[in-house]
């Protein structure tokens, strides 16, 4: 069975770095592309950046390039998204998500994130 | 940057209804659409890919269509399960999403 479960939910200052995790079972970790995706509260879906764990290839949405950094370790089937310096606005839940062929069939359960002074 | 754009934004309707949301692209994208389901709280849920190809496991009053830059979701008669908001996603170039559809009981 396939599960993509992440960590839980966090709450920072601004400033402050963080980098939440997604770990994937049930599949070749490898073999597929896996991704974030933000949802601020009350609003839509964004894709934020995707990662090919089989050769750590990078692709990130216009809006979060040199924002945040996706990266995987494959030793341990787990893909990361870290800030180096959060913000208010980063306050959303997010999503851990993988791709098959562009549509998503696994979604984590979601990762909480509030960023207040 | 392709944009998505649905309507309605919200739409009302009873169960048992026949209902369909729309969702056009800024520019063509072939049939590389999706389209999820959200309920409060909870990760969206794949009801179609490829425009009109059905998840397994989702019932078949859920149907895809169309292509290019126009695509739409029907819900045949809806039932008390199907109120949520609803999102499609082109993934042509890169990966986006509508706004949502939100589906509330008239």
């Amino acid at each position: 069975e396939v599960q993509l479960v992440q960590s839980g939910a966090e709450v920072r200052k601004p400033g402050e770095p963080l980098k939440i995790s997604c770990k994937a079972s049930g599949y070749s970790f490898t073999s597929y592309r896996i991704g974030w995706v933000r949802q601020m509260p009350g609003k839509s879906l964004e894709w934020m950046a995707i990662i090919y764990p089989g050769d750590s290839e990078t692709t990130y949405g216009p809006s979060f390039q040199g924002q945040v950094t996706i990266s995987a370790d494959k030793s341990i089937s787990t893909a990361y998204l870290q800030w180096s310096s959060l913000k208010a606005s980063d306050t959303a839940m997010y999503y851990c998500a993988r791709p098959i062929s562009g549509s998503v069939d696994y979604w984590g359960q979601g990762t909480l994130v509030t960023v207040s002074s | 940057d392709i944009q998505m754009t649905q309507s309605p934004s919200t739409l009302s309707a009873s169960v048992g209804d026949r209902v369909t949301i729309t969702c056009r692209a800024s520019q063509r994208i072939s049939s590389w659409l999706a389209w999820y389901q959200q309920k409060p709280g909870k990760a969206p849920k794949l009801l179609i890919y490829k425009a009109s190809s059905l998840e397994s496991g989702v019932p078949s009053r859920f149907s895809g269509s169309g292509s290019g830059t126009e695509f739409t979701l029907t819900i045949s008669s809806l039932q008390p399960d199907d109120f949520a908001t609803y999102y499609c996603q082109q993934y042509d170039t890169y990966y986006n999403f509508g706004q949502g559809t939100k589906l509330e009981i008239k």
